[in-house]
């Protein structure tokens, strides 16, 4: 149980257009879910929290215009990373949970690479 | 910002028990810690988690100490595929939020 994908897995995009990422609990009711960004040989930083039905809570530093977040259902947080540029390309990862259980589970992650 | 520091790099034989430190001197009270793991280019992946107590399951035995600033994760008996980068973290109230260190990447050698 608690298994959570994300769609595309990879992704290659021109400079300037959007890109969608999709991250779905297949098996759970996700009542806040997270979004990271992971560059080569570095952690992970957490971008933004998103919680069913309300808007995205952003880190420090994070652009929301540039970055956004939907999560309208209970099953589906949406990333769209506007007007890409290359300095955007990394590995997005997006997490869920719900109560009471604690723990994040992550989702499978998303390579985008823009030209 | 992580409240935890881990060591960056670590080696194991395979079969012998690893052991993994955590320090976080600043943790608060109701804040828990926990572990996870990242095989490269793959999402992490969810090991234990504990408050005060021991804990153990299937994966892992964590070890925190009396005080709560530190803690250990022990892989009793390791192979090959926990060759892995481990992150120790701890969660922050109110939003739950995960605040990632830099980890510490164990190799496990044949």
């Amino acid at each position: 149980g608690a298994v959570v994908s994300q769609h595309p897995s990879r992704v290659i995009c021109k400079s300037g257009t959007s890109v969608k990422i999709e991250c779905r609990s297949l098996d759970f009711q996700a009542t806040t879910m997270f979004w990271y960004r992971q560059f080569p040989k570095q952690s992970l930083m957490l971008m933004a929290t998103s919680n069913e039905g309300s808007k995205a809570t952003y880190e420090q530093g994070v652009e929301k215009d540039k970055f956004l977040i939907n999560h309208a259902s209970l099953t589906l947080s949406t990333l769209t990373v506007t007007s890409a540029h290359p300095e955007d390309s990394s590995f997005y990862i997006c997490s869920a949970s719900w109560p009471p259980r604690s723990e994040q589970f992550f989702g499978p992650g998303t390579r985008l690479t823009v030209l | 910002d992580a409240k935890t520091t881990q060591p960056t790099s670590m080696d194991c034989a395979e079969g012998r028990a690893a052991n993994l430190p955590c320090n976080h001197s600043t943790i608060s009270g109701n804040e828990y810690v926990y572990w996870y793991r990242q095989i490269h280019s793959q999402g992490p992946q969810y090991i234990i988690h504990g408050l005060k107590n021991n804990e153990t399951n299937e994966m892992a035995s964590l070890i925190i100490t009396e005080d709560r600033k530190s803690s250990t994760l022990i892989l009793p008996h390791a192979t090959l595929r926990d060759t892995a980068v481990y992150y120790c973290i701890v969660r922050v109230a109110p939003g739950n939020q995960f605040y990632f260190g830099t980890g510490t990447s164990l190799t496990v050698i044949p």
